[in-house]
């Protein structure tokens, strides 16, 4: 059964580090997301992305966020200057088409900060 | 104020024993999805409703959607140790594409 892959599972970095989480997306999936999960807390939306392009972004999605489809099959988060607030479980996420409401999650990154 | 809230939190109950978990809200959702999500994983899409009113079964899972797409409930028959798990409504606004979570349950099934 297809599914969503990230890597790393686990990445530590240091305060003001830049951090690059990846993802591959179901293959035959158009619209692309990432959600972030601090612990105890809710999953919170970030950003979507379709046809190369951000569709929507959250207040949490600051400049200090960006994210990219360098090739066919990987979708990016990289975050410029981490904070210690950044510490979270990231979450990709992709769906199929505007008719299909599922969106179907990675297994999840966890950023540390220190 | 929560968009999407989840009753009870916390949940714990005997093998055996049948139970409901709420997901409510003040606005209407194009269609809601319950997720389960296991300690350090991601949420694993349990089923999407999308009719107002609809009624999903999968074994011995039961999701309905309420009429006015505001509402959900996951109800469970005969609940079994491996039902154990937090779970997780979600659902995209009228209008939006992002999911918005609920707050979640904590289920615990005592054998």
């Amino acid at each position: 059964e297809p599914e969503v892959t990230q890597t790393p599972s686990h990445q530590v970095t240091q305060m003001g580090q830049e951090v690059i989480l990846r993802c591959v997306p179901i293959s035959n999936h158009l619209y692309f997301y990432w959600y972030r999960q601090i612990l105890g807390q809710k999953v919170e939306f970030l950003v979507s992305f379709y046809n190369n392009e951000i569709s929507e972004k959250s207040e949490i999605f600051d400049d200090q966020f960006s994210v990219e489809r360098p090739d066919g099959s990987n979708f990016t988060l990289k975050i410029r200057s981490t904070k210690l607030e950044d510490s979270a479980m990231y979450f990709c996420a992709s769906r199929n088409s505007w008719s299909s409401y599922e969106q179907y999650f990675g297994p999840g990154t966890r950023l540390t900060v220190t | 104020t929560q968009l999407l809230e989840q009753s009870p939190q916390f949940l714990s109950i005997q093998e055996g024993e049948n139970l409901t978990v709420y997901c409510n809200s003040s606005s209407v959702f194009s269609s809601l999805q319950w997720y389960r999500q296991e300690p350090g994983e991601g949420p694993v899409l349990l089923v999407t409703v999308v009719t107002g009113g609809e009624v999903k079964k999968l074994k011995r899972l039961t999701f309905q959607f309420g009429d006015a797409r505001k509402d959900s409930s996951l109800h469970i028959t005969a609940a079994q140790p491996g039902d154990t798990g937090l779970y997780l409504c979600a659902g995209p606004r009228v209008g939006n594409e992002k999911l918005t979570f609920g707050t979640g349950t904590r289920l615990t099934i005592i054998p």
